[in-house]
Order: C-alpha cells, then sequence, then structure tokens
C-alpha cells in the first residue's frame, strides 16, 4: 500500500477553517485518496474521498495536487465537534484492497 | 451512509472467559467484513478478512485460534476472543464493505471496547 503522512496534531480555534494536509508521493493512478475520522470511543467516520479532482460535500472539501502527491482536507468552519483523530488513506479501487490506517492527525478545536 | 452496528458496544468479563462480539451491516449486504482492533492511543489494525461462507485471513501475529471469525451471512460477522486476557483488552471495530461495478466502499462500526479483568 503506498504510504500517506501528515502531522502528528493540529490545533484550529472554532469557527475558523482548518487545513489539514497529507502528503502522498508514492501514490499509484489507480489509488483513490480517502479521509476518515475517528471522535474518541468511536469507530471511524466517512468524510470524503477523491481521485483527481478537488471534491466538496457537507462535512468538507478535499483539494487534490495536479501531480496528486499531496492533499488537503479543508474543514470551512471548524466547531468543537470537529475534534477528532484525521485519517488520510489511500487505497487501490482493485477488489481486494483494504484500509491500511495510519497514525493520523489529531485535530484540536479550542474555544 | 450505509450503517453497520455491532453488539455489544461495551464488555467486560473475566480473564478465562469468550467473549462474542457481532457486527452486522443494517441496510446492505456485505460479502466481505474486516475486523480491527485499537489500543489507548494508537490506530486502527487489521486483525482478518472476512469472506461470507468462507474462512478468515488472518494478518500476520494474529492467533487465528483465539480471535474466531464467523461470517455466516451477508449481514452478520462475528468475532470471538477465546479465553480472554488481561491484553486482549482493546477497542474491537468492524467494518463491512459494498461493492459496484466502479467502486468499493467501506464502513465501519461503533466499536466494541472489550476489558478483560
Amino acid at each position: 500500500d503506498a504510504k500517506t503522512t501528515q502531522p502528528n496534531s493540529m490545533e484550529s480555534n472554532e469557527e475558523e477553517p482548518v487545513h489539514l494536509p497529507c502528503n502522498h508521493s508514492t501514490i499509484s493512478g489507480t489509488d483513490y485518496i480517502h479521509w476518515y475520522r475517528q471522535l474518541p470511543s468511536q469507530g471511524p467516520e466517512y468524510v470524503i474521498h477523491g481521485l483527481t479532482s478537488n471534491v466538496n460535500n457537507r462535512m468538507a472539501s478535499l483539494a487534490i495536487a495536479e501531480d496528486r502527491k499531496s492533499s488537503t482536507l479543508i474543514l470551512h468552519r471548524a466547531t468543537l465537534r470537529d475534534a477528532a483523530v484525521y485519517y488520510c488513506i489511500l487505497r487501490d479501487r482493485g477488489y481486494g484492497q483494504n484500509f491500511v490506517f495510519g497514525p493520523g492527525t489529531r485535530l484540536s478545536v479550542l474555544p | 451512509g450505509a450503517v453497520v452496528s455491532q453488539h455489544p458496544s461495551r464488555v467486560i468479563c473475566k480473564s478465562g472467559t469468550s467473549v462474542k462480539i457481532e457486527c452486522r451491516s443494517l441496510d446492505f449486504q456485505a460479502t466481505t467484513m474486516f475486523w480491527y482492533r485499537q489500543f489507548p492511543k494508537q490506530s486502527l489494525m487489521l486483525m482478518a478478512t472476512s469472506n461470507e461462507g468462507s474462512k478468515a485471513t488472518y494478518e500476520q501475529g494474529v492467533e487465528k485460534d483465539k480471535f474466531l471469525i464467523n461470517h455466516a451471512s451477508l449481514t452478520l460477522s462475528t468475532l470471538t476472543v477465546t479465553s480472554a486476557h488481561p491484553e486482549d483488552s482493546s477497542f474491537y471495530i468492524c467494518s463491512a464493505r459494498i461493492s459496484s461495478e466502479s467502486y468499493n466502499e467501506q464502513f465501519f462500526g461503533p466499536g466494541t471496547r472489550l476489558t478483560v479483568l
């Protein structure tokens, strides 16, 4: 599995935008970029995923670099409920692949 | 998105007993389910991949005789921790996969916290 690199932790103020970076320099052409988040004592929650183009949904936006070697998850207005560990994961679209979780980024949101 | 449930959400047991954890896909059929384990302050670690009607595939270092997985139907997989010991105390999370022609999506359960006394 191609590897991702994320900062261990980040801090944000409430109601401000948050940009969570992820580097994946060894990404292959068929790897999707996924973001999940995990709140304390809960299972991972799907946030967003993309392949080449930027993506938007009600939770967040995903900005993918043109060379696909990095991406950024954007939370437009952080709330206290967004405090979680955010995981950037690559997964090939092939059927046999599962998710391999790295350490993720622990996001703290300050009131 | 699709819903995956786990039961129980938390369990406390005595050392030496066995504990069964259920994972259900509530509104879809999952040919493949995954079991993860997460120790405090650590990331999720895949334990095994479970395919309906066949034997589970275990990751290296996971004892298949200790962690029994049964995937008897397209909506239910069970993980049984046999002869549990305190070092088995962990957060166990299951995940179920939906397959389509274009993409595979995977949804996670809420987790089961196991404490072995």
